[in-house]
């Protein structure tokens, strides 16, 4: 059975740009959340997405979005991008919320120059 | 909100030795869960233990187990007979009902295996 895939695996971006990230869970796993990890604040729950809906939300700002398609693959968006949004962008995907273990992909590293 | 605090940023040990990894949380839940996961530079998060706060017994996989003190708010973990692919960096994390299934992590220990 294929793990999380995350997409694309890096990317470079500049300030005041948006970007997509990707991620594919575990073939029957429904629920996905995603992670931001950077040196200063380790790792910081972003949102969890469920049957298509956003069951739970960290403290990020709204330029922090995603959403969660009918086949469980989800995106999350950032908008206007700022230096400090350089981080490494974990997904984790379970059968439901709660389930033990969350699985979690590669990551993506998002550079902001 | 519940605080994981990893207080040893780097720790290191020898081949076939064994070492222990500090976490301590806090919360004033009764329900949860805590687990420990393992960061290789691959950087995928890859899960090593799991211990629910209702068991009194610690858990154990392989070379790994647990130390957990719930009156302490203590989750130690330990590995025994380290090897070289043991070196990474370990996070301890928390997880209830309450916060949604949220994973809570500390800001990690990097371990050293060294030959």
């Amino acid at each position: 059975k294929a793990g999380v895939t995350q997409t694309p695996r890096y990317l470079i971006k500049t300030r005041g740009q948006q970007v997509t990230l990707s991620c594919s869970p575990i073939s029957g796993h429904r629920s996905v959340s995603w992670y931001q990890q950077t040196p200063g604040q380790g790792l910081q729950f972003l949102f969890e997405y469920f049957s298509e809906t956003q069951r739970n939300k960290g403290n990020f700002p709204g330029r922090f979005s995603g959403r969660q398609f009918s086949n469980s693959r989800s995106e999350m968006n950032v908008s206007t991008l700022e230096l400090g949004d350089s981080a490494l962008y974990l997904c984790a995907s379970s059968l439901v919320p709660g389930d033990q273990p969350q699985h979690f992909g590669d990551g993506t590293r998002l550079s902001i120059l | 909100a519940q605080t994981v605090t990893q207080s040893q940023p780097e720790m290191s040990v020898q081949e076939a030795e064994t070492v222990t990894l500090s976490c301590t949380y806090d919360t004033s839940e009764s329900d949860y869960y805590l687990f420990w996961y393992k960061q290789p530079p691959s950087r995928q998060m890859i899960l090593v233990i799991r211990q629910e706060a209702y068991k009194q017994q610690n858990a154990t996989e392989n070379r790994f187990s647990v130390n957990f003190q719930k009156a302490a708010k203590s989750f130690s973990l330990k590995i025994s007979d380290s090897q070289l692919g043991d070196a990474a960096m370990y996070f301890c994390a928390y997880r209830s009902a309450n916060s949604g299934y949220a994973l809570n992590f500390g800001k990690g220990t990097s371990l050293l295996v060294t030959p």
